[in-house]
This record gives structure tokens, C-alpha cells and sequence, in this order.
């Protein structure tokens, strides 16, 4: 079966200093890759996705950047972090399916907090 | 723009009782509709999920959700509610046109009185 993971669970880090947050699938191959953001109290804003290694598109201009360096990797970084980031990043993987559309599954989530 | 609309905030229900949360989705090209689960602190877990056929789908622990085209509804059902049912709950919808972005609402918490 399939698995997701994310680390950190939970990141406090100060203003201006980088980020970096992993996200691993285990049990299916070249799957889609998703990076979202929940803001407090707000819905799932998606900010990265990645059909394929080295592949990655932007949904919204942002602080942050995103590389798939492996085909069941996806990092989101930051060099300098702002108040604004502080959030619940969320990673998703799916499997393409021809015809249909490929359902998200999620991770556990890591809180992200910028003092 | 494509938009998914869940109108109630919070939901407070009585441990037993039935429950209906609202979701709408503005017109476009056929939906695929999606309801999700987050418990606090924790990922969205798949509840159930709508792609063709019958329009009245069953999920997992007990829910259900029904697609009514002409309302541009999926309303969420259970029709008794466990405490544990207690979270935010996320209704989100691929239109099937280009890339299949998955589009979500803002979420009902879920209040289970005793």
C-alpha cells in the first residue's frame, strides 16, 4: 500500500532564516506531487505541483520554491522566510489515471511557525 | 473563475443526530467531487468521492454524499453522528478541463455535543 510521509512534523524558525520541508511517497511510482498551504482559519491554497522529476509548476508567485530531485521526493525551501509563511503545509501525491482524474491523497501535515 | 462554496462555517450537532454539510460548485465542465476529512493538527484523509454513474455515493465511516447536476450541489450526509466525527470538513472538485487542479472550499468544523 501507500504511504506519505512529511517532515518536520513541527518548525518554529526565525524571520530570515531558510526552510526546507520533505515530503516522501512509498509504494507507487512517478506519481503527481502537490505542495499546499492552510493558512489559519482558511481553506488549502495549492502552491506547487510536479508531474515528474525536475518537473515542477508554480500556482502563485511566493517566497517559496519547490524541487523533485527523485521521482518520490518533493522539498519546498525557502531562502529567507517571512512572517507570512507560518502555516500547515500539506503534501499530496495522486497517480495519473487516462481518461478520468487522479484522486489526492495527503500527509500528515507540518506546522510551520515564523517568530 | 471556478469556486467551491461551502456556506457553513460551523456546525454544532447533538452525538446521534443526522448531519448535512452544504457544498456548491460553480458551473462549468463536468465535475469530479471530492470530500475530505482533517481532524485537528493532523492531513485530509478521503472520505468519499464522486466521478460518474450513481450520483448517491457511500464513504467511508458511515457518510454518504449525493450530486444533484441542476443544484450544483454535494451535500454531505451521515445519519448519526459519532463524537468522534468531530473535525473540518473539505469539499473539493476537479472540472475535467486541462490540468486537473483540485479546487477547495473553505471548510465546516464540526461541533458533536454530547
Amino acid at each position: 500500500s501507500q504511504t506519505i510521509h512529511q517532515w518536520p512534523a513541527t518548525l518554529v524558525q526565525p524571520v530570515g532564516s531558510p526552510l526546507s520541508l520533505e515530503c516522501t511517497v512509498e509504494g507507487t511510482s512517478n506519481p503527481n506531487l502537490y505542495w499546499y498551504r492552510q493558512a489559519a482559519g482558511r481553506g488549502l491554497q495549492l502552491l506547487f505541483y510536479s508531474v515528474g522529476i525536475g518537473q515542477i509548476s508554480s500556482e502563485v508567485p511566493q517566497n517559496l520554491s519547490a524541487s523533485r530531485p527523485q521521482d518520490r521526493q518533493f522539498i519546498l525551501s525557502s531562502k529567507k522566510l517571512l512572517l507570512s509563511d507560518s502555516g500547515f503545509y500539506l503534501c499530496a501525491w495522486s497517480v495519473r489515471v487516462a481518461g478520468g482524474t487522479d484522486t489526492q491523497y495527503f500527509g500528515p501535515g507540518t506546522r510551520l511557525t515564523v517568530l | 473563475a471556478q469556486s467551491v462554496t461551502q456556506p457553513d462555517i460551523h456546525i454544532t450537532v447533538s452525538e446521534g443526530a443526522s448531519l448535512e454539510l452544504r457544498c456548491n460548485y460553480s458551473y462549468g465542465a463536468t465535475p469530479y467531487l471530492f470530500w475530505y476529512v482533517q481532524s485537528p493538527g493532523q492531513g485530509l484523509q478521503l472520505l468519499l468521492k464522486y466521478f460518474s454513474g450513481d450520483t448517491l455515493v457511500q464513504g467511508i465511516k458511515g457518510f454518504e454524499a449525493e450530486f444533484k447536476r441542476s443544484q450544483s450541489s454535494f451535500n454531505l450526509r451521515k445519519p448519526s453522528v459519532h463524537w468522534s466525527d468531530a473535525a473540518e470538513y473539505f469539499c473539493a472538485v476537479v472540472w475535467n478541463t486541462g490540468f486537473q487542479k483540485l479546487v477547495f472550499g473553505t471548510g465546516t468544523r464540526l461541533l458533536v455535543s454530547p
